[in-house]
This record gives C-alpha cells, structure tokens and sequence, in this order.
C-alpha cells in the first residue's frame, strides 16, 4: 500500500543554517505530493505541493522537488530561521487509491538564535 | 483560500461526559472532511472520513459508538466523543477538500480535549 517514511527528529540547527528532511514514499497509482507545517500549539497548513514527477514546489524559502526516479520529495531551506520551528510533515495522496492522505511521522526542527 | 475552522479550541470536561467539536468550511463546500487524532510528538492517525449526507467510514480500530461523527451539510461536520475518559485527551484535527480545491488538504487549528 501507500506510505511516507519521513526522516526523524528531532532536528537543532543554528540559525542560517542550511535545513534538509528527507521524505520517500511508496505508492501505486499517481501521487502528489504535499509538506504541511505545524506551529505549536495549531493544526496543519500546507507549505507546498508538487504533483507530478520533476515538478518544484515552494514557499517562504523551502523548496521540495518531486523524484520519481528515487521515489523523494526532500524538503529544503537554504537559511532557516527561529520562525521556521515547528513540525513539518511529508504527506502524500494517491488519485489511484481514492484520494487518501497519507502522513509522514513528523519531523521537529528547532531553530536556535 | 480555503478556510476550515474548528471549535472549541480547547475544552475540558469530566469523565463520562460528551463533547462535540465542530468543523465549518468557511468559503467552500467540503464534500469530504476528514478527523485525525494526534498524541503528543506523534503523527496524524486518521480516525473517519466523511461524506456529506452519508454515514462516515471508520479506520481500523477506531470506536465508531464512541466518535460520532456527523456531516450534515456540505460546510459542516461534528465530532462527538461519548462518555468520554481520560485515555480520550488529545488533540483533534479536521480537513476537508472539495471537488474545487484539487488534491489539497485543508486542516482546521484543532481542538485540545482533556478529560479530567
């Protein structure tokens, strides 16, 4: 079945550094694919979205390319800052098996000044 | 954009009680809405989806008696938590999508439930 293995945390870096989680996936029909960001405290918001293979999403600084050959969708920020701390999660859905979401573990990064 | 929004933001109530939380599609219709349940530092368990005027499919596991959930209308979907215990304190999220806002998912803020 379908699912998003997500790189796990809890991740520390220093403000300006350069932020990489890893995300692959299996699935079995045509996936998009999706990072959402939690703040503290809040639910979900979407981050961006890529959906359809060697498309780039991005917003605010993060950008995420959509891998088929390696079955990624890696996030990125060249120069993370104390604001970027939250939870960010890998999803995936699947317009071959009805649309379902599936969700990555979660991964914390803290962003120290 | 799409705008879920979730109420209560927090609720505490005694066990044995029940609690509804209410999601509202603000400026679209959520012909499908979607109730996760998250534990502290964990990923998202999806409890039940909803279809607008028809019964709610329930995950694996997933108490239907105990998490009623009702979709109403196309802009509104309840989550009522029966008889609620202690082990019922978590953090409820919902999203929707539509047939207008493509593959995205759009979460409420969520609801913290705890039950003394």
């Amino acid at each position: 079945g379908d699912s998003v293995t997500q790189m796990e945390g809890p991740v520390t870096l220093s403000e300006e550094a350069f932020l990489t989680i890893n995300c692959t996936y299996t699935a079995t029909g045509y996936p998009s694919l999706f990072w959402y960001v939690q703040y503290p405290g809040e639910g979900l918001q979407l981050l961006l979205k890529a959906t359809k293979a060697d498309d780039k999403g991005s917003n605010k600084g993060f950008e995420a390319t959509y891998r088929k050959e390696t079955t990624s969708f890696h996030l990125e920020k060249g120069s993370v800052q104390v604001s970027d701390s939250a939870v960010y999660f890998c999803a995936l859905t699947d317009r071959g098996t009805g649309n379902q979401f599936y969700f990555g573990t979660g991964t914390s990064l803290t962003v120290i000044p | 954009g799409a705008v879920v929004s979730q109420h209560p933001s927090r609720v505490i109530c005694k066990s044995g009680t029940s609690v509804k939380i209410e999601c509202r599609s603000l400026d679209f219709q959520a012909t499908t809405m979607f109730w996760y349940r998250q534990f502290p530092k964990q990923s998202l368990m999806l409890m039940a989806t909803s279809n607008e005027g028809s019964k709610a499919t329930y995950e694996q596991g997933v108490e239907k008696d105990k998490f009623l959930i009702n979709h109403a209308s196309l802009t509104l979907s309840t989550l009522t938590v029966t008889s609620a215990h202690p082990e019922d304190s978590s953090f409820y999220i919902c999203s929707a999508t539509s047939p207008y806002s493509g593959d995205v998912l759009t979460f409420g803020a969520g609801s913290r439930l705890t039950v003394l």
